[in-house]
């Protein structure tokens, strides 16, 4: 089946320094990646939504200018925490969206990163 | 996306079927139900998902109302590695892709 890949599994960083998690999708292009940020014992919550060769859309409340996304190619999109604080630390998931219509299975979740800024 | 309402826990005897049931009642007419299972400290794993109809993989049996405004999630012999947040979202249309979660089911499997 589909499979997509987070790198790294976790990261230790120090606060004030930028941290850069890639999410690719191994054997399927997609034009639509999504990256989840999930706090302890709380659901998943959307960030964005990255657009390969466009400009990420960020939800509401997400700053663009700290959580930068760049998804340079069909099967890489990479999220990068800038400035990062302790309160930044989390589980962040991507997900990929294989090409096709709407409906069916075609969204596949990473296996997550955890990010602990010390 | 349509909103999702799942009771917060539920246990199951190991061996036993478990029903997990979720309330889509806003679901639009080109929204399927999706079902992804969350182990801890992983990402979303895909179970099933359906439109209106009830459909069975080798995981799970999904059970869709005739109105689709619930549906319930059925693993026939629920064993101690099924314990895991459940989440039920809708998704489909104009937003295909981007999934809203809620606060999903913990089940805990228990020998």
């Amino acid at each position: 089946g589909a499979v997509v890949s987070q790198h790294p599994s976790w990261v230790i960083c120090k606060s004030g320094t930028s941290v850069k998690i890639e999410c690719r999708s191994l054997d399927f292009q997609a034009t639509t990646m999504f990256w989840y940020r999930q706090f302890p014992k709380q659901s998943l919550m959307l960030m964005a939504t990255s657009n390969e060769g466009s400009k990420a859309t960020y939800e509401q409340g997400v700053e663009k200018d700290k959580f930068l996304i760049n998804h340079a190619s069909l099967t890489l999109s990479t999220l990068t925490v800038t400035s990062a604080h302790p309160e930044d630390s989390s589980f962040y998931i991507c997900s990929a969206r294989r090409g096709g219509g709407p409906a069916g299975n075609t969204i596949y979740f990473g296996e997550g990163s955890w990010l602990t800024v010390v | 996306d349509a909103k999702t309402t799942q009771p917060p826990s539920m246990d199951c005897a190991e061996g036993r079927a478990a029903n997990l049931p979720c309330n889509h009642s806003t679901i639009s007419g080109n929204e399927y139900v999706y079902w992804y299972r969350q182990i801890h400290s992983q990402g979303p794993q895909y179970i099933i998902h359906g439109l209106k109809n009830n459909e069975t993989n080798e995981m799970a049996s999904l059970i869709i109302t005739e109105d689709r405004k619930s549906s319930t999630l059925i693993l026939p012999h629920a064993t101690l590695r099924d314990t895991a947040v459940y989440y039920c979202i809708v998704r489909g249309g104009t937003n295909a892709g981007k999934s809203t979660f809620g606060d999903g089911t913990t089940l805990t499997v228990k020998p």
